[in-house]
């Protein structure tokens, strides 16, 4: 179920943002972005999701765009510990945690 | 601390045996999942269970089972073990329809021979 389109890997330099896009052009109206991250060989872990507004917390930010056919999660000072696979998900609310997972962004911060 | 554990985190077993991983939660959470992980996939949604006497098959379901008797637990069997079932598997819960955090266990690298 490939909703999502992310580039397969990133680099970025420790201590500098590292801007993750993905592409979502066909969501619907009441589905939900979400980002989930996954440290080698441990679980994924949630980070962020949103719906239309910017959202901001302690991990990350994510900005999507007007017409929510994109969104970009942005870590504000990445560290080597942010050196991980990035999912873009997206999917509707009421649907209990189905999450698909695509290939996600291979993100690795450089010291 | 509340949390999700498997077992066994690793096992290697031989083609045709039935297998069975377990998957337990602390926080009775409704909701379980299994997916498993393959070079080139990423993650992909065996199984899941919305709460006790629930299942749902997910995208690929094919050779496995999954049965829930009570909050806690979810196990998933491998009927006869193939090769190609050789792969990492991944136990989520959540905790209902609406939650957006799923929560991850570390993970079992189960090894058919």
């Amino acid at each position: 179920d490939a909703k999502t389109t992310q580039p397969p890997s990133m680099d970025c330099a420790e201590g500098r943002a590292a801007n993750l896009p993905c592409n979502h052009s066909t969501i619907s109206g009441n589905e939900y972005v979400y980002w989930y991250r996954q440290i080698h060989s441990q679980g994924p872990q949630y980070i962020i999701h949103g719906l239309k507004n910017n959202e901001t917390n302690e991990m990350a930010s994510l900005i999507i765009t007007e017409d929510r056919k994109s969104s970009t999660l942005i870590l504000p000072h990445a560290t080597l510990r942010d050196t991980a696979v990035y999912y873009c998900i997206v999917r509707p609310p009421e649907t209990g945690n189905q999450f698909y997972f695509g290939t996600g962004t291979s993100l690795t911060v450089i010291p | 601390d509340a949390e999700i554990t498997q077992s066994p985190r690793h096992k290697i077993t031989e083609t045709g045996r039935q297998v069975t991983l377990a998957c337990h939660q602390t926080w009775n959470h409704n909701n379980m999942f299994w997916y498993r992980q393959d070079l080139g996939h990423g993650l992909r949604l065996i199984h899941y269970s919305y709460g006790v006497q629930d299942t749902n098959k997910g995208e690929v379901s094919d050779g496995y089972s999954v049965s829930r008797s009570n909050t806690e637990d979810l196990p998933l069997t491998l009927e006869s073990a193939a090769s190609s079932q050789t792969s990492v598997y991944f136990c989520a819960s959540s905790v209902g329809l609406t939650a957006t955090e799923a929560f991850f266990g570390q993970g079992t690298r189960l090894t058919v021979v």
